[in-house]
């Protein structure tokens, strides 16, 4: 019943440190997707998942950044030694299948690299 | 050719006018178009998507206008209200494996009373 929940909602971090940001999407939805919005620009596609497999990965910036996703459910996107200009939104969502089936976003986790 | 230029980039509008924002893509391959609202601190939602194989598409206050030769898409808001202050971003995909979103950069819509 619930929608797209993500966590946590805001996190900062120093340099060079690790983050993990966690989605968690609607039940049943099969495929999902994180993106990134940076201030005053769009939303940017990172990785995309089926099930708990990732057959786009081709929006992830550097390989500083990595995500997985397990049963079918729950996703981390996992950014190491982080940068500055990594500081943004990042959203997950979720649909049905990863046809044209609409994406359903989560409020995001604001990400503040210091 | 993966790019979805969207403008303005702001917009003011009184109470009951009508607010426009216009999209462009370059990619004949797209073939879905969203439009998607977004609050303060909040998660973008779809608010309404065209096809190409139709020219326009109304739900209630919202309309989208779609251009296939022009490769053109716009968002019109009938009757603009203050609650419809917010932030739209347009966006395509194509049909294909992922299905992701390319979207615009947004516009920031101040309807004021």
């Amino acid at each position: 019943g619930a929608g797209v929940s993500q966590s946590p909602s805001n996190k900062v971090t120093e340099k060079g440190k690790d983050v993990e940001l966690r989605c968690d999407p609607i039940s049943g939805h099969t495929a999902l997707y994180w993106y990134r919005q940076s201030l005053g620009q769009g939303l940017e596609f990172l990785i995309y998942f089926q099930g708990n497999s990732a057959p786009d990965k081709s929006g992830l910036p550097s390989d500083r950044f990595s995500a997985e996703r397990t049963g079918g459910s729950v996703s981390t996107l996992t950014i190491q030694r982080t940068q500055q200009e990594d500081s943004a939104v990042y959203l997950c969502a979720s649909s049905l299948w990863g046809g044209k089936h609409e994406q359903f976003f989560g409020p995001g986790t604001r990400l503040t690299v210091l | 050719q993966q790019q979805v230029k969207q403008s303005p980039q702001s917009l003011i509008v009184q109470k009951g006018g009508i607010s426009i924002i216009n999209c462009a893509y370059e990619n004949t391959a797209f073939d879905y178009f969203p439009w998607y609202q977004q609050f303060p601190g909040k998660g973008p939602a779809l608010l309404i998507a065209i096809r190409p194989d139709v020219s326009e598409k109304k739900e209630g206050r919202f309309t989208i206008s779609f251009n296939k030769s022009a490769k053109q898409f716009s968002l019109h808001i009938m009757d603009s209200q203050p609650g419809d202050s917010a932030t739209y971003f347009c966006a395509a995909s194509m049909d294909g494996a992922t299905n992701k979103l390319i979207f615009g950069t947004g516009t920031l819509l101040a309807v004021q009373p």
